[in-house]
C-alpha cells in the first residue's frame, strides 16, 4: 500500500489517559499535516511539518498536544491527560512541496484517520 | 476572515438525477481551490483541484467550475450513483509562501437514494 496509513484505526481510552498516533506518509512526500474532525464538521488545522521542522501550530493545538516528525519521514501526535472534548477523528495527510516560485504543491493525500473516543 | 462556506448542509437524491453542491470563499490570498469526497469513517479522496485560472475541471462524472472574481466554486454531479453518497468537502489553499495550511468548509452531506 503506497497511500498514507494511520494507526491505529480505533482507540478508546478513559480520560486523563495518554494516547499517540502514528501516521506513515507517502513515500517521497515532504510535507505532512494533522487535522481533527468532529462528526458532522470539517476538518480542523492542527499543525504541519516541512521534513522534520515543524512550520506551523493551530491554536487549537494546546499543551496537552504534541506533534513529532524525528526523521521527515513517520509522525507521531500525543495526547496528554485527554479529555472527553478530544474525542473526534484525526487525520493526517502528506503531499510534496516543491518550493519554487510559482508552482503550486500536489495535493494533499488523506489516510483513513485514527478515531478516538474518551470515556 | 478566512472562511469556506458550503450549501447546503445535506441533500437528498435519486439515483440518476444530477445535482449541484456550491461552496463560497473568502480566503485570501487564493492558492487553489480542491473538492473532497469522504465516505463515512474514511479520510477525505480528492476530486479535483483548481488553481485561480482555471474555471472547469472534470473527473469522470464529477465537474467542478470556479469563478475567482466571485470567490464561488459548484461540483456538479452528473448521473448519481449510491455510491455517490458522502460528504464533499470544499477545500482553499491559503497562499502565502511557506505556509501549508489548508482551509476546509464543513461539507454538504449527500444521499443518493434508489
Amino acid at each position: 500500500d503506497t497511500g498514507v496509513s494511520q494507526d491505529p484505526r480505533h482507540k478508546i481510552t478513559k480520560r486523563g489517559q495518554n494516547v499517540t498516533f502514528r501516521c506513515d506518509p507517502i513515500s517521497e512526500h515532504n510535507r505532512l499535516y494533522w487535522y481533527r474532525q468532529t462528526l458532522g464538521q470539517g476538518p480542523e488545522f492542527l499543525t504541519y511539518f516541512q521534513n522534520e521542522a515543524q512550520l506551523e501550530k493551530s491554536r487549537l493545538l494546546s499543551d496537552r498536544f504534541s506533534a513529532e516528525r524525528p526523521k521527515g519521514s513517520f509522525s507521531t501526535l500525543e495526547i496528554q491527560r485527554t479529555e472527553q472534548g478530544d474525542s473526534a477523528m484525526y487525520l493526517c495527510a502528506s503531499s510534496l512541496w516543491e518550493g519554487r516560485q510559482g508552482v503550486s504543491n500536489t495535493e494533499a493525500f488523506f489516510g483513513q484517520g485514527t478515531r478516538l473516543t474518551v470515556v | 476572515k478566512n472562511q469556506v462556506e458550503q450549501s447546503p448542509q445535506s441533500l437528498i437524491i435519486l439515483e440518476g438525477k444530477n445535482c449541484t453542491l456550491q461552496c463560497n470563499y473568502t480566503v485570501s490570498p487564493f492558492s487553489n481551490l480542491r473538492w473532497y469526497k469522504q465516505d463515512t469513517g474514511r479520510g477525505p479522496v480528492s476530486l479535483t483541484i483548481m488553481t485561480f485560472s482555471e474555471n472547469t475541471k472534470s473527473n469522470g462524472r464529477y465537474t467542478a467550475t470556479l469563478d475567482a472574481d466571485t470567490k464561488q466554486s459548484s461540483l456538479h454531479i452528473t448521473a448519481s450513483q449510491l455510491s455517490d453518497s458522502a460528504s464533499y468537502i470544499c477545500v482553499v489553499k491559503r497562499g502565502s509562501g511557506n505556509t501549508g495550511k489548508l482551509i476546509f468548509g464543513q461539507g454538504t452531506t449527500l444521499q443518493v437514494k434508489p
